[in-house]
């Protein structure tokens, strides 16, 4: 079963409007947790990093959460654009390995005009 | 521009074909990855190179075989493939693997499919 859990698997908003990605994770003890976004036909960007002391990181209209209690972090998109179409993938860094991270395996979001 | 660069963009291939991935990084990182994305699913680390050492074989198949000459480039090397390896091949760079604060920095990817 993987470690980090991502839902809706995608959906679809109409511009303008705001939506939440989740991501539930098992890994602990973790270093850090990333979003990345990926355009289609491109490999993924980073988005935000936050370490397990951090409640909120923003990166313009993009607002992640964590809480790391009960292992659920979020990703807020404010006022969407049709750019904001892509995947979504949340990340998460273990403290035991440098080298393998945990995926998501994304969620799919498509802004519609 | 990602500051990592792959070719080719698009590969098809017979299951008897060789072929092979490039990847440069214009960043001055030290380590270098190879992933796999396939459909709905989450990336899975293949290779994983430090200072041109391989300090990574994540169990892939001898059918994929690495090749890191310089911290710069980085060599994917497919022969005898099989359909469930059609997907995304990614490319990634960081500073240093063991750093924990640097992203990697992805190329575009190549799409491989096999006939």
């Amino acid at each position: 079963k993987n470690q980090v859990e991502q839902s809706p698997q995608s959906l679809i908003i109409l511009e303008g409007k705001n939506c939440t990605l989740q991501c539930n994770y098992t890994v602990s003890p973790f270093s850090n947790l990333r979003w990345y976004k990926q355009d289609t036909g491109r490999g993924p960007v980073s988005l935000t990093i936050m370490t397990f002391s951090e409640n909120t990181k923003s990166n313009g209209r993009y607002t992640a959460t964590l809480d790391a209690d009960t292992k659920q972090s979020s990703l807020h998109i404010t006022a969407s654009q049709l750019s904001d179409s892509a995947s979504y993938i949340c990340v998460v860094r273990p403290l035991s390995n440098d080298y393998k991270l945990s995926f998501g395996a994304g969620t799919t979001v498509t802004v519609r005009a | 521009e990602t500051g990592v660069t792959q070719t080719p963009r698009h590969l098809v291939m017979g299951m008897t074909n060789k072929k092979s991935l490039k990847c440069e990084q214009h960043l001055g990182h030290n380590a270098m990855y190879w992933y796999k994305q396939s459909a709905k699913k989450p990336l899975e680390l293949m290779f994983v190179y430090s200072l041109e050492e391989r300090v990574e074989n994540n169990s892939v198949p001898s059918r994929f075989s690495p090749e890191c000459p310089n911290s710069s480039h980085l060599f994917l090397h497919l022969h005898t493939l099989q359909p469930e390896d059609s997907a995304l091949y990614l490319c990634a760079s960081s500073q240093d693997p063991t750093g924990r604060w640097q992203p990697q920095h992805f190329g575009d990817g190549t799409r491989l499919s096999i006939l």
